[in-house]
C-alpha cells in the first residue's frame, strides 16, 4: 500500500468528451505530482502542486488539461474535448517533505487510471 | 531526455540472483539514483535510492560505483513476481523536481 488511491481504475470514453480523475491521498504529503505513461513508455511529468499551489507544468500538458488540488489533499485531473491520443495510464504520486537533513523525499505512486479515448 | 541507459530486458532464473545494471555517466553530485519497478498495468513501485554508498533493503541491494557513473540492482533471490520493468532514475537533492524515466529494462523470470 502505497498510500495513495486513484478513482477511476479505468475509464472508456468518446472522443471530444470530457474526463475527469482524481487523487487521494491516505496521509498528509505537501507535494503531489501527475504523470502520463503511453504503451511501452516510462511515466511523463504533467504537473505537480506543494499543497494546493500548482507550481509546474509541463509542455505535455496542453490547454485542454487542468488540474486543481483545491484543499491541499486530494487532486483532480480533467481532459477537456478528449482525443484518441490521450489514451493512456495517468499516475498520480506523492512526496512527503523530509524527515531528517539531507535524506531524499521518495515519490509514492497510486495505481492509475487508464483512459481509452474511441 | 534520461540521464540514464538500461538494456532494453534481461532474463534471470527463479532463484537466481538479478543484477541489473544502470549507467548514469552524466550523474552531478547532488544527484541520487533511484530506481523503481512497475508490474504489469500497476503504478511504478520505489524499490531503493542512494547517493554514493552501497545501501540495502529488504526488496534489494544497490551497488553504486566508486565514479558514480553507473549503479547495479541486485535482487538476491528472483522469483516469478519479480518480473516487472524497472527504471533507474537520478535525481537531484531537494524537493519539486520529477522523476524523468527511460523506458526502464524488463526483466523475465523463468521457472
Amino acid at each position: 500500500d502505497t498510500g495513495v488511491s486513484q478513482d477511476p481504475r479505468h475509464k472508456i470514453t468518446k472522443r471530444g468528451q470530457n474526463v475527469t480523475f482524481r487523487c487521494d491521498p491516505i496521509s498528509e504529503h505537501n507535494r503531489l505530482y501527475w504523470y502520463r505513461q503511453t504503451l511501452g513508455q516510462g511515466p511523463e511529468f504533467l504537473t505537480y502542486f506543494q499543497n494546493e499551489a500548482q507550481l509546474e507544468k509541463s509542455r505535455l500538458l496542453s490547454d485542454r488539461f487542468s488540474a486543481e488540488r483545491p484543499k491541499g489533499s486530494f487532486s483532480t485531473l480533467e481532459i477537456q474535448r478528449t482525443e484518441q491520443g490521450d489514451s493512456a495510464m495517468y499516475l498520480c504520486a506523492l512526496q512527503a517533505a523530509a524527515q531528517t537533513s539531507g535524506d531524499q523525499e521518495t515519490q509514492y505512486f497510486g495505481p492509475g487510471t487508464r483512459l481509452l479515448v474511441l | 531526455d534520461a540521464k540514464t541507459t538500461q538494456p532494453p530486458s534481461m532474463d534471470c532464473a527463479e532463484g537466481r540472483a538479478a543484477n541489473l545494471p544502470c549507467n548514469h555517466s552524466t550523474i552531478s553530485g547532488n544527484e541520487y539514483v533511484y530506481w523503481y519497478r512497475q508490474i504489469h498495468s500497476q503504478g511504478p513501485q520505489y524499490i531503493i535510492h542512494g547517493l554514493k554508498n552501497n545501501e540495502t533493503n529488504e526488496m534489494a541491494s544497490l551497488i553504486i560505483t566508486e565514479d558514480r557513473k553507473s549503479s547495479t540492482l541486485i535482487l538476491p533471490h528472483a522469483t516469478l513476481r519479480d518480473t516487472a520493468v524497472y527504471y533507474c532514475i537520478v535525481m537531484p537533492e531537494g524537493q519539486g523536481f520529477s522523476f524523468i524515466f527511460g523506458k526502464g529494462t524488463r526483466l523475465l523470470v523463468k521457472p
